[in-house]
């Protein structure tokens, strides 16, 4: 099976604008989850997407949106960038069916967001 | 919330060294990960072990989920070990999915 794919891979944005990045999981997985990795604040919880609906989000402003398609893929969107905003921003997906403890994560490659 | 801590934060081996990197967790949890991620950010499963031992070749992890503790094993290490191990998990009641990271152990080794 094909892994998790994420692109683009690296981005440069100026402040003030939007960004979407994408991620498409591994086949026949339904969860996608997204996370932010800073080297202030490590990895942190964005949401986590199941069979298009927002099951859970973490502590981020609103300008931090996400969605998913009904193949599953996801996007999630930055609006009005800030500097603070530059990190590295990891998708992961796992089939969702189970109860997520009894489950394994797997993770994208991750898109670099600089921000100028 | 749960708090994950994870020790040491850095480590540098020598090639063929053993090592044993633990992970500290404030509460009961669901499940319990170990990640390696590589100089170029890709985080890759190592074990899935919310308790009990696994092994995989050189690498293995102990849970002790009692006493809320969480140990990973390296014999042999080799230059592609390095990077940076985290440790991941999911409190009961907690958001399905979610889960939280410690801030790592940064591990070099040199050939």
């Amino acid at each position: 099976k094909a892994g998790v794919t994420q692109t683009p891979r690296y981005l440069i944005k100026t402040r003030g604008q939007q960004v979407t990045l994408s991620c498409s999981p591994i086949s026949g997985h339904r969860s996608v989850s997204w996370y932010q990795q800073t080297p202030g604040q490590g990895l942190q919880f964005l949401f986590e997407y199941f069979s298009e609906t927002q099951r859970n989000k973490g502590n981020f402003p609103g300008r931090f949106s996400g969605r998913q398609f009904s193949n599953s893929r996801s996007e999630m969107n930055v609006s009005t960038l800030e500097l603070g905003d530059s990190a590295l921003y990891l998708c992961a997906s796992s089939s969702g069916v189970r109860p997520s403890y009894q489950e394994t994560q797997y993770f994208g490659p991750g898109t670099r967001l600089l921000v100028l | 919330g749960i708090q994950v801590e994870q020790s040491p934060p850095d480590l540098i081996l020598q090639e063929g060294a053993n090592s044993t990197l633990r992970c500290n967790f404030s509460d009961s949890v669901n499940n319990l990960q170990w990640f390696h991620q590589n100089p170029w950010g890709q985080l890759i499963n190592l074990f899935y072990i919310p308790s009990g031992t696994k092994q995989n070749g050189r690498l293995s992890a102990t849970t002790v989920a009692t006493e809320r503790y969480s140990l990973l094993y390296i014999s042999s290490s080799q230059t592609t070990d390095s990077g940076v191990y985290f440790c991941a998990v999911e409190g009961y009641g907690g958001a399905t999915n979610k889960l939280i990271f410690g801030t790592g152990t940064l591990l070099a080794v040199q050939p």
